[in-house]
């Protein structure tokens, strides 16, 4: 069974350019997360969705950040213009549905470093 | 709010020796608990999980107990191998249909031959 698929693996970028990210989850997941890593401390979930609509978004700066889940599958998680503290890995994970017992799967994650 | 406590690392051992990694956790009802891994240039992959009180959960000869008296969620292992080397995060969910993971902020486990 494939993996949660994410693009690119590393991208370095200038403060106040932007960026995009994109996520292919595992078929067939109806859920499908963007969590935001920075160094030293543990992922926080920035948006959730189910299918192609948002369930959370609470920890999204909405004033920089965006999302977008077209057709419930692939996912793009764009940031405009980014800023210094937004280095961090981002991982996008999918999961069959959204109860605890319910197991997440990850990708490899892409490292934004923004100089 | 909800949180998770994980024990400061890194933590350094010799193969063959056990290990222990502490977790606690702060949550309102009844949260599921996890141990996440996360191995050199990988994703993370979930290690083991126990939805109720005093369920084991267990998996490459990992093993965590769910105490509710305590808020903890101690991860061991009796006998650790150089590739157990990683990163292990603790999370928990607190349950409803917002699968909202909550991690610690990861332990470093190194092992050397």
């Amino acid at each position: 069974e494939a993996g949660v698929a994410q693009s690119p693996r590393y991208k370095i970028i200038e403060k106040r350019q932007s960026v995009a990210f994109w996520c292919n989850p595992i078929s067939g997941h109806a859920t499908l997360y963007w969590y935001q890593q920075i160094l030293g401390q543990g992922p926080k979930l920035l948006i959730q969705f189910q299918n192609n609509g948002v369930v959370d978004d609470s920890q999204l700066p909405k004033d920089r950040f965006s999302a977008e889940r077209l057709k419930g599958v692939d996912s793009t998680l764009k940031i405009q213009p980014a800023k210094l503290e937004d280095s961090a890995v981002y991982l996008c994970a999918s999961s069959e549905s959204t109860g605890g017992k319910t197991e997440a799967f990850f990708g490899q994650g892409t490292r934004l470093t923004v100089v | 709010g909800n949180s998770v406590t994980q024990m400061e690392g890194p933590v350094t051992l010799s193969e063959e020796a056990f290990l222990t990694i502490n977790c606690t956790y702060t949550a309102t009802g009844y949260p599921s608990l996890f141990w996440y891994v996360q191995y050199p240039g990988e994703g993370l992959q979930l290690l083991l999980k126990a939805t109720k009180a005093d369920d084991k959960g267990s998996n490459k000869g990992f093993e965590a107990t769910y105490r509710k008296e305590t808020t903890s969620f101690h991860l061991e292992k009796g006998s650790v191998q150089v590739s157990d080397s990683a990163v292990y995060f603790c999370a928990l969910h607190s349950g409803g249909s917002n699968y909202k993971l909550t991690f610690g902020k990861g332990t470093l486990l190194t092992v050397n031959p």
